[in-house]
């Protein structure tokens, strides 16, 4: 059973810069038709999707994100990463990685989620 | 982008009642929309595909209905584990996006 596992710093200070892991097992990160996302979730409101990564690189992103945004993938450590740039109070929310094994269509495997706050 | 809209915000529901949740896309998704229950504490788990398939492992009272811009998700006998909050999604355009959501509650 494939699990995903997000990793990386909870605190990041307003202007800097999120950097998150997702550790894929139980899968493998190559394997064709599954994209990797990213999606957020502000306290007590919905869920935004931030973006995805396939396994040779390409990547698509929300344009609401897209200048701060830059996510990659590691064939070798089975793992895909987020970047988000000049973090503000506003990103402020719980991050999850997840698989869509249908092009980017729905979403049937999630990682527990990573509480992220911006604060000084 | 489009926008989902979901109603009402909190549903009030005995146990064995069943319930009917709505959501609404501004322009048109065809038949693709996907229905997430989120638990507290937990990440979003996939129930409804395609608008009306089930995804592995869903109960059969789940079930989903509608195309275009209007669908609605059916619980036909509320369980304990059912008290949850329930997201629809789109996936016929970028980016994808998910509606507010609707709570669940025990009465």
């Amino acid at each position: 059973q494939m699990q995903l596992q997000e990793s990386g710093l909870g605190l990041v200070k307003p202007s800097q810069t999120l950097s998150l892991i997702c550790t894929v097992s139980g899968g493998s990160v190559d394997r064709g038709g599954h994209y990797w996302s990213w999606i957020r979730q502000h306290p007590e409101k919905g869920l935004e999707w931030l973006g995805y990564i396939y396994y040779t690189g390409n990547t698509n992103y929300n344009p609401t994100f897209e200048s701060r945004l830059s996510m990659s993938v590691d064939r070798s450590t089975n793992t895909f990463s987020l970047e988000l740039t000049l973090m503000t109070a506003a990103d402020t929310a719980t991050y999850y990685c997840a698989r869509s094994p249908l092009g980017g269509r729905t979403y049937d495997s999630w990682g527990q989620g990573i509480q992220v706050f911006v604060s000084s | 982008e489009i926008v989902m809209t979901q109603s009402p915000a909190t549903l009030s529901v005995s146990p064995g009642e069943g319930v009917t949740l709505s959501c609404g896309a501004s322009r048109s998704v065809y038949n693709n929309l996907a229905w997430y229950q989120q638990k507290p504490g937990q990440a979003p788990r996939l129930l409804i595909y395609g608008a009306s398939t089930r995804a592995t492992d869903i109960p059969a009272r789940f079930s989903g209905s509608g195309s275009g811009t209007e669908f609605t998700l059916t619980i036909s006998s509320l369980q304990s584990e059912d008290f949850a909050i329930y997201y629809c999604q789109q996936y016929n355009n970028w980016p994808r996006t998910f509606g507010l959501g609707t709570k669940v509650e025990i009465k």
